[in-house]
């Protein structure tokens, strides 16, 4: 049973940059996509974009476009999410989750797994 | 970008109560509609895939149904662990995007 195991909280100060990682234990990223989704403090859930590792084709929410990276290892089996120019508002847990791709249509699957989630803080 | 929105925000409910929460999207998604159930510093779960396909391991009073635009995700008998927090989710269009959330309180 594949998991993703995501790296650590983290304190930022408003200007600087985040980064976090998503590591799959027990199973792949390959042939898969991973979905990066944020929540703030009390707050729903927000997708930020997706990767294809396989051929590390991206596509980002308009409101990251820019700001935010995602890339990812296969060797590792590992994707990452770099945030910057970091204001208090991106303040909040970030998740990663694995998905299918339809080359078909274009699209993500559902999300099945989740990472745990990491805490990220940007406070002065 | 497709708006979800689900109904009611916040739901009281009593162990072995019949709920069902409802999902409209701002444009027709055909089934490309997944629930997710969340609780308290967890990450969410998936319920129900293309709108009525139950995720293994999910328990079968869950059960999703819809199409277009208009769907609904019910639980045919409360349990205790059911109360947590339940969004919808649309893989059609990009951005994907979530409803606001349906939080299920214990009465």
């Amino acid at each position: 049973q594949v998991q993703l195991v995501q790296s650590g909280a983290e304190v930022r100060r408003p200007g600087s940059s985040m980064k976090v990682s998503c590591k799959a234990s027990g199973g792949t990223l390959s042939n898969y996509a991973v979905n990066w989704i944020r929540q703030a403090p009390g707050q729903g859930l927000e997708w930020m974009g997706v990767i294809i590792p396989i051929s590390g084709s991206t596509n980002y929410a308009q409101q990251f476009q820019g700001r935010a990276t995602f890339t990812a290892d296969e060797s590792t089996d590992t994707a990452y999410v770099e945030l910057r120019s970091l204001r208090s508002e991106d303040t909040g847990i970030y998740y990663c989750a694995r998905s299918g791709y339809s080359y078909g249509y274009g699209f993500p699957t559902w999300f099945d797994p989740w990472g745990q989630g990491t805490l990220v803080t940007v406070s002065s | 970008d497709i708006q979800l929105t689900q109904s009611p925000s916040f739901l009281s409910a009593s162990v072995g109560d019949r709920v069902t929460i409802s999902c409209r999207a701002s444009q027709a998604i055909d089934t490309y509609l997944a629930w997710y159930q969340q609780k308290p510093g967890k990450a969410p779960k998936l319920l129900i895939y293309t709108a009525s396909t139950l995720q293994s391991g999910v328990p079968s009073r869950f059960s999703g149904s819809g199409f277009g635009t208009d769907f609904t995700l019910t639980i045919s008998s409360l349990q205790p662990e059911d109360f947590a927090t339940y969004y919808c989710q649309q893989l059609t269009n990009y951005p994907i995007t979530f409803g606001q959330g349906t939080r299920l309180e214990i009465k």
